[in-house]
């Protein structure tokens, strides 16, 4: 049973748009989300994490939004650049120390065009 | 953010061998260190979490017997796959975190292992 879900395998936006990346869950205990960032044959890079008290965090030209009663979470990236381009991850942890594990979506693959 | 390492980064091996995966925190004490195996095209699937000093906790469905991992110290933990088997191909990811730090866990850079 997949708990994090990623429905669209893949994206691609034009450089200088925005780039909306989406994420459904479908655990209530989930209280914090992040997503990552991966490379081929690379491992994951934190991007930005969000408390699930708040329903946004910006860091720069990325903003996740949180959405609890619809249990829907997205990241967006503007403008989009062309670095962009790898496979973002969104990832719920369980439980409340930092130590709770991770459980990961299935993975976005996003193409920024020049 | 925080340095994590694995070694090696790529390994090939004989069907029936087994394969040993270090993974180190660089610049930080790990309480908690996490195992994963990603599929191509798929996502990173948690095999097990191992605590400093303390038994692994293996996911549903992982043989304990055949992925041995041991967290002897604050930086190290290790991965052994035994009797390697072409099925056991894959890539294999570790993270790390420390208990009371406010951000997350940080990856190291993953292991492709490639069973003859």
């Amino acid at each position: 049973d997949q708990q994090v879900k990623q429905n669209s395998p893949s994206l691609s936006v034009q450089e200088g748009r925005i780039s909306i990346l989406n994420c459904d869950y479908t655990n209530s205990m989930f209280d914090y989300f992040l997503w990552y960032k991966k490379y081929p044959a690379e491992g994951p890079t934190f991007l930005i994490s969000i408390s699930s008290i708040k329903d946004k965090n910006e860091d720069g030209r990325f903003t996740v939004f949180l959405n609890k009663s619809a249990k829907h979470l997205s990241l967006h990236i503007v403008p989009s650049q062309p670095g962009d381009s790898a496979v973002y991850f969104c990832a719920a942890r369980e439980g409340s120390s930092n130590t709770g594990k991770l459980i990961f979506g299935q993975g976005t693959t996003l193409q920024v065009k020049p | 953010g925080a340095v994590v390492s694995q070694h090696p980064s790529w390994v090939i091996c004989k069907s029936g061998t087994s394969v040993k995966i270090e993974c180190r925190s660089l610049d930080f004490q790990a309480t908690t260190m996490f195992w994963y195996r990603q599929f191509p095209k798929k996502s990173l699937m948690l095999m097990a979490t191992s605590n400093e000093g303390s038994k692994a906790t293996y996911e549903q469905g992982v043989e304990k017997d055949k992925f041995l991992i041991n967290h002897a110290s604050l930086t190290l933990s290790t991965l052994t796959v035994t009797s390697a088997h072409p099925e056991d191909s894959s890539f294999y990811i570790c993270s790390a975190s420390s208990f009371g730090r406010t951000d997350t866990q940080y990856f190291g850079p993953g292991t492709r292992l490639t069973v003859l």
